[in-house]
This record gives structure tokens, C-alpha cells and sequence, in this order.
């Protein structure tokens, strides 16, 4: 498997802008997790979805912040409009809840989108 | 609200020294409790997960304990190497919710 990927690796923006963040999970996993990661507030949980079904944006920090999972292989995180505070990295995790029937639960990480906003 | 901590936040060791790093929870009704490290730049590595069952996991030069009682995890490396510098980072997932609160991470420098 390739692991988690993220696109896009790097975006610049200027204020105001939509952005759109993209992740696609390792095939097979049911939970889905975007985190932010800045040096003054280290990583924090945005949104988790289990089945697509999101069940915890009480990270999400603005209504600017929208995510959605529209499949099992493919969510995305939407900034609009951006400021320049959003700026930081932005990963996406995903997990398998159970293997067979043994708790399992071990999160894989995708790269992460360094979003710079202007 | 589970709160994570980790001491010290930055450490620096000569080559082939073995060391511990350190990882408290306030809330020991865990699932499990995951070390990860990362690299500048780069994405999050799991290392090791350990289950609330489970008092250590090994993988290579690396072992981790789990204390639920202390709430308390050490990740212990051995004969530690120069590509071990990075930075780690311990998470725990409570009982009653899927999602993992982090630690801040302790920044390993190791000295060739």
C-alpha cells in the first residue's frame, strides 16, 4: 500500500482565498483523521470521520473550516476564506479499528500540506 | 481532557548511549497509547502501540512501557545512532472516545 497521500504537498496563498486540502487513506482503514500542527499549539485534532461519517469536528475551529469524506478513499478539508493564521501543516491519519476481531486502532500519517496563507 | 506531557522537551546524547524518554497522561482509562516520530519536515512515523492490556512493546532497538496505574510510557532506544535524531512524539486514545490526544514531543539530538 502506499500509504496515506496528501495533496497538495505545499500551498501559498493569499488571504481571502479558498483553500481545498486533499487525502486519500490507506484502502481498507474506517477512521479518518485531518490534525493542524503549529510550533505554538503542536498538533491538534481538526475532525475525525469513522465509515465517512464524520462523528467529531468539535476541533474544527471556525465555520471557515469545512470537511467532508464523500467515499471510503477520498476526503477533503476546505479553508474559506483563508487567513493568514491558518497557516501551519496540515495532516491527514488513518486507522483500522479493529483487525479480525483484535482491537487494533494504530494511526498511519500522510506527509502533511504546508499551507502558507498571505 | 486528557493532557499529555512529555520531559524534557529537547535532549542531547552522544552515539550508542541508550536512553528513555518520558510520556504522562493525566486519565488512565486509556485504549492504547502510540509513539511516533518525526522527522523535520516530514509526516509522523508510528513506532510502537501498545494496547491498555499490554504492559510493553519491542520493535528493534526500541521498547515501550505503559504503566495505566501511574499514567506513565517510557520508550526506551538503545545504543542510539545518529538517524535516530528526530523528534518523538507519544498520543493515548481515551476509552470512551476514538482520537488521540498528543504530547508537545521531545527533540532527540544524537552526537556522532
Amino acid at each position: 500500500d502506499a500509504g496515506v497521500i496528501q495533496s497538495p504537498r505545499h500551498e501559498v496563498t493569499e488571504m481571502g482565498q479558498e483553500v481545498t486540502l486533499r487525502c486519500k487513506p490507506i484502502s481498507g482503514h474506517d477512521y479518518l483523521f485531518w490534525y493542524r500542527q503549529t510550533m505554538m499549539r503542536g498538533l491538534e485534532l481538526l475532525i475525525y470521520f469513522n465509515n465517512n461519517v464524520p462523528i467529531d469536528d468539535s476541533g474544527m475551529p471556525e465555520d471557515r473550516f469545512s470537511a467532508k469524506m464523500p467515499n471510503a478513499s477520498f476526503s477533503t478539508l476546505k479553508i474559506q476564506p483563508s487567513e493568514p493564521r491558518d497557516s501551519a501543516v496540515y495532516f491527514c491519519a488513518s486507522s483500522l479499528a479493529l483487525q479480525g476481531a483484535v482491537p487494533y486502532n494504530e494511526q498511519f500519517f500522510g506527509p502533511g500540506t504546508r499551507l502558507t496563507v498571505l | 481532557k486528557q493532557e499529555v506531557t512529555q520531559i524534557p522537551a529537547a535532549l542531547s546524547v552522544p552515539e550508542g548511549e541508550n536512553l528513555v524518554l518520558n510520556c504522562s497522561f493525566t486519565d488512565s482509562a486509556i485504549y492504547n497509547l502510540q509513539w511516533f516520530r518525526q522527522d523535520p519536515g516530514k509526516g509522523l512515523t508510528s513506532l510502537l502501540l501498545i494496547q491498555s492490556s499490554q504492559r510493553e512493546q519491542t520493535s528493534g532497538r526500541l521498547n515501550a512501557s505503559l504503566d495505566k496505574s501511574s499514567g506513565r510510557s517510557t520508550l526506551y532506544i538503545a545504543a542510539s545512532q545518529p538517524g535516530d535524531s528526530a523528534t518523538y512524539l507519544c498520543a493515548v486514545r481515551p476509552n470512551n472516545f476514538n482520537k488521540f490526544y498528543f504530547g508537545s514531543g521531545t527533540k532527540l539530538n544524537v552526537k556522532p
